[in-house]
């Protein structure tokens, strides 16, 4: 049984790009939710997606966007990369709860983006 | 909001002896979800313990434990019989009622010979 993959592992790009990744959830999961964790910090939650719908959003400007399609997986989306969105992003995928308290989050090994 | 804040940037310990991480939180729920994760080189976080919080009981896996003081906000980890493979950052982390996790900034504990 796989667990939660994400792609790719590593990711150099520069200021103004755009770039996406990609989160395969565990097998069983419909609920994927993404996390950016800065060097030196705890990961920072950043929206969670379930049927297809951000179902909730933390702190984090527009040019975050996302996506999940029909078999679970998910995309994050970000647009005018600056520096500071150099950060690991990761994945975690649960069972939905309607949007309440969940104790068992599945994460992945996360995407280490490098901005330039 | 939830805040959570590990107050110990870095801990050692010899292996085989028994290390306690601190965390303190915050919030104003009453229902809600404490955890310890391990991130590893690897970067996965990985759940080493979770503690609810009706639960009174103190929540036990194998040589973790965590000593949870609900009036006081406080969620310690004891590891004991600490193993070389222990190393690693550790992470406490908070769910109330929205399915969010509020992480710490991590304590990074390492085990010597």
């Amino acid at each position: 049984d796989a667990g939660v993959t994400q792609s790719p592992t590593h990711l150099i790009k520069t200021r103004g790009q755009q770039v996406t990744l990609r989160c395969s959830p565990k097998s069983g999961h419909d609920t994927v939710s993404w996390y950016q964790q800065a060097l030196g910090q705890g990961p920072q939650f950043i929206f969670q997606y379930y049927e297809e719908e951000e179902r909730q959003r933390g702190n984090f400007p527009d040019r975050f966007s996302g996506h999940q399609f029909p078999n679970y997986s998910s995309e994050l989306n970000v647009n005018a990369l600056l520096l500071g969105d150099s950060a690991l992003y990761l994945c975690a995928s649960s069972s939905w709860t309607g949007g309440a308290s969940n104790e068992k989050l599945f994460f992945g090994s996360g995407t280490q983006l490098s901005v330039l | 909001a939830q805040t959570v804040t590990q107050s110990q940037p870095e801990m050692s310990v010899q292996e085989a002896e028994t290390v306690t991480l601190s965390c303190t939180y915050d919030t104003s729920e009453s229902n809600y979800y404490l955890f310890w994760y391990k991130q590893p080189p690897s970067r996965q976080m990985i759940l080493v313990i979770r503690q609810e919080a009706y639960k009174q009981q103190n929540a036990t896996e194998n040589r973790f434990s965590v000593n949870f003081q609900k009036a006081a906000k406080s969620f310690s980890l004891k590891i004991s019989d600490s193993q070389l493979g222990d190393t690693a950052m550790y992470f406490c982390a908070f769910t109330g009622t929205a399915s969010k996790l509020t992480f710490g900034t991590g304590t990074r504990l390492q085990v010597t010979l």
